[in-house]
């Protein structure tokens, strides 16, 4: 079946620095990718999608590209801030078959 | 644009009582709704698939008879926990996919904190 895997955390990193949180991922067929974030006490907020190889996904500094070579969807930013933390998944959706599939998520605190 | 709400955002009951959670779709039409379950520190875990105007889909583990699911339009669903213990204290959400768009991308609502006493 399908499966994410993650970079396990937690992460900590200053304010500043830049970010990479792993993902890769097992599917049949050509699944949709994405990031969800999670800000404490709160539900998942969508932040970056990619639907097709090769694609990149962005939304406020961070970015994933679609690498079917490697099964790879790596979440990125160049420049982290303190607003920025929260638990990162990631996930993936097969057209047509609706459920996603998530990753275990990875908490990022950003200290200043 | 996208909005799902939840109501209410937490709810402490008795034990033995029975706790209904609302899922509504603000700004737009969903066919299906999701609902999952997630636990401290954990990932998602898929409990049900909700379709407006038909049954559930469960996924294995999940008691339907514990867990009633009822979309009963096309921008509201609701989750009723039945004779609740204190096992089931959790964090519920739901999410949502538009009708008619060819696109796999699901909207959460906030969630809903249980704690059953």
């Amino acid at each position: 079946g399908d499966s994410v895997t993650q970079m396990e955390g937690p992460v900590t990193l200053s304010e500043e620095a830049f970010l990479t949180i792993n993902c890769t991922y097992t599917a049949t067929g050509y699944p949709s990718l994405f990031w969800y974030v999670q800000y404490p006490g709160e539900g998942l907020q969508l932040l970056l999608k990619a639907t097709k190889a090769d694609d990149k996904g962005s939304n406020k500094g961070f970015e994933a590209t679609y690498r079917k070579e490697t099964t790879s969807f790596h979440l990125e930013k160049g420049s982290v801030q303190v607003s920025d933390s929260a638990v990162y998944f990631c996930a993936l959706s097969n057209f047509g078959n609706e459920k996603l599939t998530f990753g275990t998520g990875t908490r990022l605190t950003i200290i200043p | 644009g996208a909005v799902v709400s939840q109501h209410p955002s937490r709810v402490i009951c008795k034990s033995g009582t029975s706790v209904k959670i609302e899922c509504r779709s603000l700004d737009f039409q969903a066919t299906t709704m999701f609902w999952y379950r997630q636990f401290p520190k954990q990932s998602l875990m898929l409990m049900a698939t909700s379709n407006e105007g038909s049954k559930a889909t469960y996924e294995q583990g999940v008691e339907k008879d514990k867990f009633l699911i009822n979309h009963a339009s096309l921008t509201l669903s609701t989750l009723t926990v039945t004779s609740a213990h204190p096992e089931d204290s959790s964090f519920y959400i739901c999410s949502a996919r538009e009708i008619g768009t060819y696109t796999d991308t699901q909207y959460f609502g906030p969630g809903t904190r249980l704690t059953v006493l």
